[in-house]
């Protein structure tokens, strides 16, 4: 079993739709958990932290299910520029500290 | 925040040359830099945590003397790909961040092995 996984991709939506993408994690004891968007042939940029609370940016929610080790991601109201791969990621903590990365969801939103 | 500088962006070389690449904390001192490579289609992959002043830890199946890392100083950390091969295309990244906190990377860099 993966480490982190995620939806297989890819996306394809309209403009304006509403996207849900989800990622459950096998460690229990991690620490930290993000989103994170990559583009083509970038590095990847932080979306949001993901909390137990739940958190909202913008069109962007998160929440975090730490009983059952999920984490999801809603994109409300798509935009063109919504386009790229979200990537769930998972902090290790402790003595490595490590990242752990998801492969990745590809979105793609159709005009 | 912090801001993680790379270079090269990308390369190209011949296959059996080595090459460097340089990964510099400009905002704070990062004791620890991972390294990472990303092959087409797949994501990030953990190569190896660099620690500053001691020697890096690699993960399983990476190579210690082929993939060469360096962290002499808190603001610099190098990765060198010692007769570098075509299969070592791929797209390299580092990051460095604190527990419990977002990772900063740097930009990234493209190598081509021809």
């Amino acid at each position: 079993r993966k480490e982190v996984e995620q939806d297989p991709g890819p996306f394809n939506v309209p403009e304006g739709a509403t996207v849900a993408f989800n990622c459950t994690y096998s460690n229990s004891a991690s620490q930290s958990f993000f989103w994170y968007r990559q583009d083509c042939r970038k590095e990847p940029k932080l979306l949001m932290s993901v909390y137990s609370s739940g958190n909202e940016d913008g069109r962007f929610t998160a929440q975090l299910n730490r009983a059952s080790q999920y984490i999801s991601l809603l994109i409300r109201d798509s935009k063109l520029s919504d386009s790229a791969t979200y990537l769930c990621v998972v902090r290790e903590g402790g003595a490595t500290n490590k990242l752990i990365f998801g492969t990745g969801t590809l979105l793609a939103v159709q005009p | 925040g912090a801001v993680v500088s790379q270079h090269p962006s990308w390369v190209i070389c011949k296959s059996g040359t080595s090459v460097k690449i340089e990964c510099r904390s400009l905002d704070f001192q990062a004791t620890t830099m991972f390294w990472y490579r990303q092959f087409p289609k797949q994501s990030l992959m953990l190569m190896a945590t660099s620690n500053e002043g001691s020697k890096a830890t690699y993960e399983q199946g990476v190579e210690k003397d082929k993939f060469l890392i360096n962290h002499a100083s808190l603001t610099l950390s190098t990765l060198t790909v010692t007769s570098a091969h075509p299969e070592d295309s791929s797209f390299y990244i580092c990051s460095e961040g604190q527990a419990y906190t977002e990772a900063f990377f740097g930009q990234g860099t493209r190598l081509t092995v021809v």
